[in-house]
């Protein structure tokens, strides 16, 4: 069972067009929600870290937002720039411990 | 950003060979994980450790083992390689367990023939 689901698997967008990035989970007591974005070849980069509902978070054209069962990751006028695998990931307990749980990532290409 | 080596970055082995990656991190973070990555999967947990000489399995442990002798380096190690473990691998550290942020290395790529 997916605890952590992101959509959509891959996204064109146009420079300039505004979209959003969806991660829904089913955890109970979140601990902890992440966002990081990946380059091919490269390792996952953190981008933002949200606790509570209502939270939201902001880098540049990218901004986090949380609900109780969803995250987004808004990006404003994106740039080519922006193109990159954005991954979601949740706090999930296991055996006393934490553990961060990914989804399979949104795959994001802007065409200039 | 944590300070975080892995090494090999790139390794070509044969099946039924020994393979023993390395994580070394400068930040004195307590955790650290060992995930893979494949196509269709994402990242998915192998083992992780919660400080010296302590670790514990993750979603995909089997035909890996882990040790930590150090709170500075974290191995992991397949006894004897198979095809299926063809993948790239990335290590990642954390300050704690609840809620806390973790960051990455820049991957091992392992190849399997």
């Amino acid at each position: 069972e997916d605890q952590v689901t992101q959509s959509p698997e891959a996204l064109r967008l146009q420079e300039g067009e505004s979209s959003s990035l969806n991660c829904s989970y089913t955890v109970s007591g979140l601990r902890g929600l992440f966002w990081y974005r990946q380059d091919p070849g490269k390792g996952p980069e953190f981008l933002f870290t949200l606790y509570s509902a209502g939270e939201e978070k902001e880098k540049e054209r990218l901004k986090a937002t949380l609900t109780k069962k969803e995250s987004f990751l808004h990006i404003t006028a994106p740039k080519p720039e922006d193109s990159a695998t954005y991954l979601c990931a949740v706090s999930i307990e296991a055996g006393g411990s934490y553990i961060p749980t990914f989804g399979r990532g949104t795959s994001l290409i802007v065409h200039p | 950003d944590a300070g975080i080596t892995q090494s090999p970055r790139h390794k070509v082995t044969e099946t039924g060979t020994p393979v023993t990656l390395r994580c070394h991190q400068t930040e004195n973070h307590r955790y650290m994980y060992w995930y893979r990555q494949d196509p269709g999967h994402g990242l998915r947990l192998i083992h992780y450790s919660y400080g010296v000489k302590d670790t514990d399995k993750g979603e995909v442990s089997d035909g890996y083992s882990v040790s930590r002798s150090k709170t500075e380096d974290f191995l992991l190690t397949l006894e004897s390689a198979t095809s299926s473990q063809t993948s790239v691998y990335f290590c990642a550290t954390g300050q704690g367990s609840y809620g806390n942020t973790i960051y990455f290395g820049e991957g091992s790529w392992l190849t399997v023939v």
